[in-house]
This record gives structure tokens, C-alpha cells and sequence, in this order.
């Protein structure tokens, strides 16, 4: 069983809105956990890392850490069709991904 | 930012000949690299977790004969795909944790297409 799951299903929100994606874990080692983003067809990159409690935003990305819940979300706000894609959360104690989420901004 | 390369981008082989495909983490040293396949519209699936200096740990259902994977050094990792067969063809990711541990970045990925 994977570490870190993600549990949001396919999401479509419309041009600005806020999509909001979120993975919980299991307490086995991970301190660190990790966000990608993959385009058809390339290789996932990095969008933000996060190991502490709390938040962290980078422009229109937030990462959110909850160590008590055990959960790991992402929120992109003023979301852009160029958003659209499928995000990965990973911890670097289990780098097994499932299906991600995937994401569509819609014009 | 920290990069990894990955190389070839794309490889055309013969059914039964072997492919080895490069990762390298050019900016910082990575203690562990992952590989990855994936086919398409399909997920990422963790092939092995790649230790530098020691035998790498395969994912269940992953051939270790035929997917050999080398680490000699803390900036490249290699996969060698060894007699190859068009089901093999796919996309071969890797991707590097830094030494800190606090971040694991993705290679370009290699197109692997066995003929």
C-alpha cells in the first residue's frame, strides 16, 4: 500500500476559480512531500515541496501541511487552462504514485 | 534550480538487442534515484528505487535481470533494458532525491520504441 495517497477524483473547475487537490498519508517516514505537475505526454516537474506544518505559497500555488490529520493538499488559485493536467503528491520515504489527479480549467 | 537529465530523449531498437538509458542529477548529488515507466495514458509505475553504491530495490512484478539499473555515483544512475521486445516500448522516467532529502526532481523522461 502506497504511503501517500491521493484521493481527489477527476476535477473541472472554470477559468479563475480555485482548484483545490489533496493527498493523506500514513505515518511511515515521509517528512517530506512533494507536488508534480504532468502534461500529456512529459515527464511530471516540480511544483512545490513542502515539510513543515502549515503553509506554503508560491504565486498562485499553496501548499498546505497537516501533520495531525496526516494530510497534504495543493490549491491553485486564479486557476488558467494552462493549469489543466494531472497532479501528483509523492513523500520521499514512497515515491509511488497512483493515477494523480487530473485537472481541467475550463475557458 | 536543480536539474536532471536524462539521455537519449528517444531510442529506436531491435527486438532482442539492449538499451541502457542515463540519468543524471547535473546540479547536486543524489543519494537515491527512482525509475520509472509509463505507458500511455496510464500512471507513472515505480519500476526500482536506485541506491548510489549499492544494489538497486525493485518494485514486485519487475524483472531485476532484465532491467538493470547501475548507480555507481552520486550523480548517475543507469537503466539498461536487455533484450528488448516491443512490449517494452514506453516512456522511462527518472527522477533524483538530493541529498538533504527534501526534494526529488524528475528527468525529461526517454522514449523507448522496440521494432
Amino acid at each position: 500500500q502506497k504511503e501517500v495517497e491521493q484521493n481527489s477524483g477527476p476535477l473541472s473547475v472554470p477559468e479563475g476559480a480555485i482548484a483545490s487537490l489533496n493527498c493523506t498519508y500514513s505515518d511511515r517516514g515521509s517528512q517530506s512531500f512533494f507536488w508534480y505537475r504532468q502534461y500529456s505526454g512529459k515527464s511530471p516537474e516540480l511544483i512545490m515541496s513542502i515539510y513543515s506544518n502549515g503553509d506554503k505559497e508560491d504565486g498562485r500555488f499553496t501548499a498546505q501541511l497537516n501533520k495531525a490529520s496526516q494530510y497534504v493538499s495543493l490549491l491553485i488559485r486564479d486557476s488558467q487552462p494552462s493549469d489543466s493536467a494531472t497532479y501528483l503528491c509523492g513523500g520521499n520515504n514512497d515515491m509511488r504514485f497512483g493515477a494523480g489527479t487530473r485537472l481541467t480549467v475550463k475557458p | 534550480g536543480a536539474v536532471v537529465s536524462q539521455h537519449p530523449s528517444w531510442v529506436i531498437c531491435k527486438s532482442g538487442t539492449s538499451v541502457k538509458i542515463e540519468c543524471r542529477s547535473l546540479d547536486f548529488q543524489a543519494t537515491t534515484m527512482f525509475w520509472y515507466r509509463q505507458f500511455p495514458k496510464q500512471s507513472l509505475m515505480l519500476m526500482a528505487t536506485s541506491n548510489e553504491g549499492s544494489k538497486a530495490t525493485y518494485e514486485q512484478g519487475v524483472e531485476k535481470d532484465k532491467f538493470l539499473i547501475n548507480h555507481a555515483s552520486l550523480t548517475l544512475s543507469t537503466l539498461t533494458v536487455t533484450s528488448a521486445h516491443p512490449e517494452d516500448s514506453s516512456f522511462y522516467i527518472c527522477s533524483a532525491l538530493d541529498r538533504a532529502g527534501n526534494t526529488i526532481y524528475f528527468g525529461e523522461g526517454s522514449w523507448l520504441t522496440v521494432v
